[in-house]
């Protein structure tokens, strides 16, 4: 499989807990990003990074947010403190650098619930 | 700012009619990109079509059809003899470069039901 991926799909944690998303891209892709998807709306800009370097972070990105990429390859999405707001689809997608004529590929998404 | 609308929060028509979704894009930026993208049930956002900004030619791909009006700031997208397999949410989106690191900035999606 050479898309986009995401893992765990699904999740579901108590409020107040950690939890930590990953995502594979496209392995020659040098640009990720991460969005996110609330129930009835469009995804929403959360994160961008060139190789391993974080250029971009949306204000919706609140301090208890965090995402690397090391090494330039996977990235991961941690949320502390969880609060029931966060309950939401968690995407990522990857394009190949350039200008914006390159088509960005989604995965699957990571379904937050936080009960 | 980039905006994108639209405004067909959910359309339901039956299977072999005609379907238009329409976008609307906000934009100060005179280089852009517009996108469609379809989100079935299983969620993954599969890309459909890019323009940019300089090209207004309209551009038909089967059954997908897309009509872009910088005149209108328009970019819409027409299903023609609909398929229940068309049925998911359409989003629109939008990006620019200069520093805005070509992120998409999508509207709120239009959820399309096409009945047997």
């Amino acid at each position: 499989d050479t898309g986009v991926s995401q893992d765990p799909r699904h999740k579901i944690t108590k409020r107040g807990q950690n939890v930590t998303f990953r995502c594979d891209p496209i392995s020659e892709h040098n640009r990720l990003y991460w969005y996110r998807q609330t129930l009835g709306q469009g995804p929403e800009f959360l994160t961008y990074f060139q190789n391993e370097a974080q250029l971009e972070k949306s204000r919706l990105l609140s301090d208890r947010f965090s995402a690397e990429r090391p090494k330039g390859s996977f990235s991961t999405l941690e949320i502390q403190r969880t609060e029931q707001g966060d309950s939401a689809m968690y995407l990522c997608a990857s394009s190949l650098g350039g200008g914006g004529e390159t088509e960005a590929f989604f995965g699957q998404g990571t379904r937050l619930t936080v009960v | 700012a980039q905006k994108v609308t639209q405004a067909q929060t959910e359309i339901s028509v039956v299977e072999k009619e005609d379907v238009t979704l329409d976008c609307v894009y906000e934009t100060r930026d005179t280089t852009y990109y517009l996108f469609w993208y379809k989100q079935p049930p299983s969620g993954e956002l599969v890309f459909l079509i890019r323009r940019n900004s300089f090209d207004e030619q309209n551009e038909i791909s089967g059954r997908y059809s897309w009509n872009f009006q910088k005149s209108t700031s328009s970019f819409n997208f027409t299903i023609t003899a609909s398929q229940v397999v068309d049925s998911a949410v359409y989003f629109c989106a939008l990006s620019v470069g200069r520093g805005s690191n070509y992120k998409l900035t999508f509207g709120k999606g239009t959820l399309l039901t096409v009945n047997p």
